[in-house]
């Protein structure tokens, strides 16, 4: 079974911080996806990467970044956390670009004070 | 317009009943269109996964699409309590990142 990990379930922190979020997979997929979901706007597409190095906007990339050193690690950084970034992120990888199915980790529910 | 409109629900039925779900999308260009389930607290799982038009089956769970009025369907039969969850569906030209609806929230009632 496709394996997606994220580091963290909850996380608190404060405005300001900066904050990593991780996520590894398992399955060798080139891959990988950032997305938030919040109440009434559903998942958005935050950033998205196609191979190791690579990284591509999605949506809603605004003080989001990301980076992609390894094929199985796709780390979401908040260069300086706010409240409106307090969300559930959701990582998710796949073997093709968009055609095959991704599949999610279990998610980090993040809070910004 | 959006590019995928989803029912936001929430949809409460008992026990086995028919639910049907639905979405519409606006590009014609998309032709992978898939159900994703979520439980609470939970990601969101690949439920059923269809290409271009017709119907495909899969226990008690029957996707539907219907290109000409871009109209996608997830009818689920004979519903349990442990099919409440929120479903998303999600759709693709293939070379693209999905895009999903907002989801609808159902809950079957015991």
């Amino acid at each position: 079974d496709v394996k997606v990990t994220q580091s963290s379930r909850y996380l608190v922190k404060r405005t300001g911080e900066k904050v990593f979020l991780e996520c590894v997979q398992d399955m060798d997929h080139e891959n990988m996806f950032w997305y938030r979901q919040d109440p009434g706007l559903g998942l958005r597409l935050i950033y998205f990467s196609y191979d190791v190095k690579m990284k591509e906007k999605g949506d809603i990339p605004e003080g989001y970044s990301v980076s992609r050193e390894k094929k199985e690690r796709f780390s979401l950084i908040l260069e300086s956390a706010s409240t409106n970034q307090t969300s559930m992120y959701l990582c998710a990888s796949s073997f093709d670009g968009g055609r095959e199915t991704q599949y999610f980790g279990p998610g980090t529910r993040l809070l910004v004070l | 317009q959006k590019e995928v409109e989803q029912d936001p629900g929430p949809l409460s039925v008992p026990e086995g009943a028919i639910v049907s779900l639905n979405c519409t999308y606006s590009n014609s260009a998309f032709q992978y269109f898939m159900w994703y389930r979520q439980y609470s607290r939970k990601g969101p799982e690949l439920l059923m996964y269809t290409y271009s038009s017709g119907n495909k089956e899969d226990g008690r769970f029957t996707a539907q699409v219907d290109k000409s009025s871009k109209y996608i369907s997830l009818f689920i039969r004979d519903s349990q309590p442990s099919d409440s969850a929120t479903y998303l569906c999600a759709v693709n030209s293939g070379n693209t990142p999905l895009v999903f609806g907002k989801g609808t929230r159902l809950s079957v009632i015991a």
